[in-house]
């Protein structure tokens, strides 16, 4: 069974910390993602990577940077923690490609982030 | 207009009963639509592919409608463990990079 693993499941941050958010896959998927989840909102894309050391901004880039120097590793990074960043973190991958087989969204089981 | 739009709900039904679930997109040109099931603090697991042909998986049919933008959802014959939300998802270029969540229809079946 794929494998989609965040490092924390609950994590506490004071305003103006760095944040690192890791997501480790093990199905050897080139895309992986970071989603953000609200009450109300939805889950929005932050940012995606469909190969090492690529990046795309998501549907709300502001205040976060990514890194993934390993097929699959995928990191989040906040700068400079905001109680507006308080929120569920999920990360995903998944094969590319229409039709691929497996298409389909895998995510990890999330990171609940509070920013005090 | 939001990008995918889903009735919050919450869908209250007996067991056995029957529901449906309808969900809005407004690019026309998108390619590839999917259900997805959400439990109460767990993370979202595909339920299952809509295809413009529609497609059944047991108790349950997806459906899709291009001419006025709308996939739909029905679950016969509810069981309790069915109770979760239900995420639209959309894909405008196909390939799953930019997918587009709806917010999530809450159902809860009631013995």
């Amino acid at each position: 069974d794929v494998k989609v693993t965040q490092s924390s499941r609950y994590l506490v941050k004071r305003t103006g910390e760095k944040v690192f958010l890791e997501c480790v896959q093990d199905m050897d998927h080139e895309n992986m993602f970071w989603y953000r989840q609200d009450p109300g909102l939805g889950l929005r894309l932050i940012y995606f990577s469909y190969d090492v050391k690529m990046k795309e901004k998501g549907d709300i880039p502001e205040g976060y940077s990514v890194s993934r120097e390993k097929k699959e590793r995928f990191s989040l990074i906040l700068e400079s923690a905001s109680t507006n960043q308080t929120s569920m973190y999920l990360c995903a991958s998944s094969f590319p490609g229409i039709g691929a087989t497996n298409e389909k969204l895998f995510f990890g089981s999330g990171t609940q982030l509070s920013v005090l | 207009r939001k990008e995918v739009e889903q009735d919050p709900g919450p869908f209250n039904v007996p067991e056995g009963a029957t529901v449906a679930f309808n969900c809005t997109y407004s690019n026309s040109a998108s390619q590839s639509f999917f259900w997805y099931r959400q439990d109460c603090r767990k993370e979202p697991k595909l339920l299952m592919s809509v295809y413009s042909s529609g497609n059944e998986d047991g108790r349950f049919t997806a459906q899709l409608n291009r001419a006025s933008q709308y996939i739909s959802l029905l679950i016969r014959d509810s069981k309790l463990s069915d109770s979760a939300t239900y995420l639209c998802v959309v894909d405008p270029q196909g390939g799953y990079q930019k997918v587009t969540f709806g917010t999530g229809t809450k159902l809860q079946v009631i013995p």
